[in-house]
């Protein structure tokens, strides 16, 4: 079955650290990958998403991810952690276009400490 | 910006007893999901629905569930006899056709005593 590996549970970085949070996949079939980000008490919200085209993704508050195929990994970057990005993030695959399930990893909590 | 909403953020149910969880998807959307994430695991997919029926399923989503669009807005999950490990964060999602990128809800905490 295909799968999503996020590395590491919990990454705690210090307030102006790089940030990086690691997503692989099970499958060379070219995918569509996502990260969701989830505040404490609230819903998963869109980060950004890799479906064709450019390999480095754009997201939003400041966060990019790069698509490498050959490393079939979708790490989540950003340069310098803020407090307010403490959360929950979770690496989400489809293998095939249109309206079909997305499979998660098992998410990765980030810790900013001042 | 138009967003999913969820009804109600919490629920607490004795065991055996049916839960209904309504979601109102983003308006002009036409594909409509059910996850599901228990303390602790993933966020897994239960059921994708369109054009008043279930286009796909995974094994977790067995008799005991059901889906609905009861009218135009609202897309409605519905556990007939809970059990307790039914306890679980259930999100509702939704896209347009032909898009991958699916819009979540804030989720619903279920929890079967």
């Amino acid at each position: 079955a295909q799968s999503v590996t996020q590395l590491g549970s919990h990454v705690s970085v210090s307030e102006g650290a790089l940030v990086l949070l690691r997503c692989n996949y099970s499958s060379s079939v070219p995918p569509y990958l996502f990260w969701y980000v989830q505040y404490p008490n609230q819903g998963l919200q869109l980060l950004l998403k890799y479906t064709t085209g450019a390999t480095l993704v754009k997201g939003i508050n400041g966060f990019e991810a790069e698509f490498k195929k050959s490393e079939t990994s979708f790490h989540l970057t950003k340069p310098s952690a803020h407090m307010s990005d403490a959360a929950e993030y979770f690496c989400a695959v489809s293998w095939n276009s249109g309206n079909t399930p997305l499979v998660f990893g098992k998410g990765t909590r980030l810790s900013v400490i001042a | 910006e138009p967003e999913v909403t969820q009804t109600p953020s919490h629920q607490v149910t004795q065991m055996g007893q049916e839960v209904i969880l309504r979601c109102v998807p983003i308006s002009n959307h036409l594909y409509f999901y059910w996850y599901r994430q228990i303390l602790g695991q993933k966020v897994e997919f239960l059921v994708s629905f369109y054009n008043n029926e279930i286009s796909e399923k995974s094994e977790i989503f067995d008799d005991q569930f059901s889906v609905e669009r009861p009218d135009g807005s609202n897309f409605t999950l519905k556990i007939r006899s809970t059990k307790l490990e039914d306890s679980a964060m259930y999100f509702c999602a939704s896209s347009e056709q032909g898009s991958e990128t699916q819009y979540f809800g804030p989720g619903t905490r279920l929890l079967v005593l």
